[in-house]
C-alpha cells in the first residue's frame, strides 16, 4: 500500500473548517483513499473514503485531487470535538474487498481552539 | 450502526501473567477482525489479522505465542497476551469489518489498556 505524508499537527479555530491535507504521492490505480481519526483513549472512528471522485457525508468532504496524488479532508464547521489525531490512509480495495487490513501512519493532531 | 466492543476496557496484571482482552462485534457478523497495538504518543500498528475458523495472520515482527488470537466465530475474537511483561503494556485495539455493510468498512472498539506492573 502507498505511503502518506500529513503534517503532524494543525490548529482550527471554533466554527471554521478545518482543512486537512495528505499526500499520496505513490498512489495507484486500485487504493482508495480512507481517513480515520482518532480522539483520544479513544479507538479509530471513520470518517471517509474515496477513489477519484469528491466525496461528501454528514462527517466531512473528500477532495481528491485529479491526479490522485494528493488530497483533503475537509470539517466544513470545527467543533471542539473534534480535536483528534486524523489518519490518511490509502488502500487497495474494491467495492467488496474494503475490509482489508489499514496501515496507519503518524497521523495530524488537529487541535480545535475557541 | 456497527458497534465492536472490546472487554476489559483496562487491565493491571502481574508480570508473568497471561491476559485475554476480548473483541466482540455487537450488531453484525464479522469474518476478519484485526488486533492493533498503541504505544503513548505514537500511532497504531497492526499486530495481527484474524479470520474467523482459520488461523491468524501476524504482522512481521509480532510474535504469535505471546500474542495469541482466538477467532472462534463470526462476532468474538480474542487476543490473550501469555506471560505479559511491563514493556507489553500498552493501548490495544480491534476492529472489525463488515462485509456485508454498504461501505465494508473497519469499525474499531474502544481499545483496553493493559499495565503490567
Amino acid at each position: 500500500d502507498a505511503k502518506t505524508t500529513q503534517p503532524p499537527s494543525m490548529d482550527c479555530a471554533e466554527g471554521r473548517a478545518a482543512n486537512l491535507p495528505c499526500n499520496h504521492s505513490t498512489i495507484s490505480g486500485n487504493e482508495y483513499v480512507y481517513w480515520y481519526r482518532q480522539i483520544h483513549s479513544q479507538g479509530p472512528q471513520y470518517i471517509i473514503h474515496g477513489l477519484k471522485n469528491n466525496e461528501t457525508n454528514e462527517m466531512a468532504s473528500l477532495i481528491i485531487t485529479e491526479d490522485r496524488k494528493s488530497s483533503t479532508l475537509i470539517l466544513p464547521h470545527a467543533t471542539l470535538r473534534d480535536t483528534a489525531v486524523y489518519y490518511c490512509i490509502v488502500r487497495v480495495g474494491s467495492r467488496y474487498n474494503q475490509g482489508g487490513k489499514l496501515i496507519f501512519g503518524q497521523g495530524t493532531e488537529l487541535s480545535v481552539k475557541p | 450502526g456497527a458497534v465492536v466492543s472490546q472487554h476489559p476496557s483496562w487491565v493491571i496484571c502481574k508480570s508473568g501473567t497471561s491476559v485475554k482482552i476480548e473483541c466482540r462485534s455487537l450488531d453484525f457478523q464479522a469474518t476478519t477482525m484485526f488486533w492493533y497495538r498503541q504505544f503513548p504518543k505514537q500511532s497504531l500498528m497492526l499486530m495481527a489479522t484474524s479470520n474467523e475458523g482459520s488461523k491468524a495472520t501476524y504482522e512481521q515482527g509480532v510474535e504469535k505465542d505471546k500474542f495469541l488470537i482466538n477467532h472462534a466465530s463470526l462476532t468474538l475474537s480474542t487476543l490473550t497476551v501469555t506471560s505479559a511483561h511491563p514493556e507489553d503494556s500498552s493501548f490495544y485495539i480491534c476492529s472489525a469489518s463488515d462485509l456485508a455493510g454498504a461501505n465494508n468498512e473497519q469499525f474499531f472498539g474502544p481499545g483496553t489498556r493493559l499495565t503490567v506492573l
